[in-house]
């Protein structure tokens, strides 16, 4: 089955970066792209940016601009998403999703990113 | 992009029928037909209910559905059960590989 396996929760201090991997199993990964979505606690879901698990294209959320980077690796199956000069506003749970045409699914299981100093 | 509006909580008794709005701009939900709903259950990853504005993946309940009417999206889930008491989110395409969700709104079984 369709599955993505995410990293471990991980704590940050504001100013550091932070990398979270996605590992995708169950089907063809160049033939999808890979969303990146957070959540920070009590809060909506905020789309950050989707990376094309064919040729590496990125589109990132505006505001995220100049601090995120999405990565893929096509021998593991993977992608990565690099968040930088965290802030604390950016506690919250990281979600993979495949791009499914133009919605999302499956997602992976989510990953808490804490900034705190 | 700002975020799609959504009625912060919604409620019904067993047996009976919500409907949730999303509210966007002729630049997202009024502009493609590609609205997706999910469902999300505390500390649980959510879970695709509806893509392109009416259509259900296999295994999700024929009591969830969607429907569109210019910039406002809708799921309605019919006969309630307490099983749909979960957060749910719309989503709309809104062009150049750029996505946006909505507030989110809660449901509650009475």
């Amino acid at each position: 089955q369709v599955q993505l396996v995410q990293s471990g929760a991980e704590v940050k201090k504001p100013g550091a970066s932070v990398k979270v991997s996605c590992e995708a199993s169950g089907y063809t990964f160049t033939n999808y792209g890979i969303n990146w979505v957070r959540q920070a606690p009590g809060q909506g879901l905020e789309w950050m940016g989707w990376i094309s698990g064919y040729n590496g294209n990125t589109n990132y959320a505006q505001k995220l601009q100049g601090r995120v980077t999405m990565t893929t690796d096509t021998s593991t199956s993977t992608a990565y998403m690099e968040l930088r000069s965290l802030r604390t506003d950016d506690t919250a749970v990281y979600y993979c999703t495949r791009g499914t045409r133009f919605w999302f699914d499956p997602w992976g299981q989510g990953t808490l990113v804490t900034v705190s100093s | 992009q700002s975020a799609l509006t959504q009625p912060p909580s919604a409620s019904g008794s067993p047996g009976q029928s919500v409907t949730i709005s999303c509210t966007g701009t002729s630049s997202d939900v009024g502009g493609y037909n590609y609205v997706s709903w999910y469902q999300q259950y505390p500390g649980k990853a959510p879970k695709l209910i509806v893509y392109e504005v009416g259509r259900r993946p296999s295994g999700v309940p024929d009591r969830f559905s969607g429907s569109k009417s210019g910039n406002t999206a809708s799921l309605t889930v019919s006969g309630l059960q307490a099983e749909d008491e979960a957060d749910y989110y719309c989503s709309s395409y809104a062009g150049s590989n750029n996505y946006v969700f909505g507030t989110g709104t809660k449901v509650t079984v009475l």
